[in-house]
């Protein structure tokens, strides 16, 4: 298995810009989660999914984020406008929700930074 | 809500030395327990879980049991190696919820 593929893996863009993640989770995973790493706040979920629909989108910061997931196969995570307080780690992950202690296997990231 | 706290870092230590990384939680019900591991540069990968209390994880020479009665979990190696340095993250979850993270603590091994 490929695990989980994440797209762009740096991303530069400057203020004000769109800025599209994408993540594929592992195939025959239901439940996909994006999370955030800085250096001030650690990693934080921003919202996860589970069987496409989204169940807890407390941790997205403002109407500026949004995060789609179409279909089982392909998910985004759309900033716009970006800022640079936006700068920051995105982690996407998967897991199959089989019970307790299902493993969250994460993808590489994408470095975004704007300027 | 629930919560989780990991000793401050860096740690700093020479090859083959005990290595102990505390953590402690605090949640409702039951959860599941990890420790991840992030290499520079790369994603988190699952080093070890627990799912109920007085259960070990157990991998690559690193054990943590899950202590209800502590509500700790912390992590062990009894002989780091300079590949161990990394980041470690102490987590937990709900089942089928997102995990709930430490602020990670680095491990720095010196040959």
């Amino acid at each position: 298995d490929a695990g989980v593929i994440q797209s762009p893996r740096h991303e530069v863009t400057e203020m004000g810009q769109e800025v599209t993640l994408r993540c594929k989770p592992i195939s025959g995973h239901n439940s996909l989660f994006w999370y955030r790493q800085t250096m001030m706040r650690g990693l934080e979920l921003l919202i996860y999914f589970n069987n496409n629909v989204p169940i807890d989108d407390s941790g997205m910061p403002e109407d500026r984020f949004s995060a789609k997931m179409p279909n089982a196969s392909f998910s985004t995570l759309k900033i716009q406008p970006s800022e640079p307080r936006d700068s920051a780690v995105y982690f996407c992950a998967s897991s199959s929700d089989r019970g307790p202690g299902d493993t969250q296997y994460f993808g590489p990231g994408t470095r975004l930074t704007v300027l | 809500g629930d919560s989780v706290t990991q000793m401050e870092g860096p740690v700093t230590l020479s090859e083959e030395a005990f290595l102990t990384i505390n953590c402690t939680y605090t949640a409702t019900g039951y959860p599941s327990l990890f420790w991840y591991v992030q290499y520079p540069g790369e994603g988190l990968q699952l080093l070890l879980k627990a799912t109920k209390a007085d259960d070990k994880g157990s991998n690559k020479g690193f054990e943590a049991t899950y202590r209800k009665e502590t509500t700790s979990f912390h992590l062990e190696k009894g002989s780091v190696q300079v590949s161990d340095s990394a980041v470690y993250f102490c987590a937990l979850n709900q089942a089928g919820t997102a995990l709930i993270f430490g602020k990670g603590t680095t491990l720095s091994v010196s040959s």
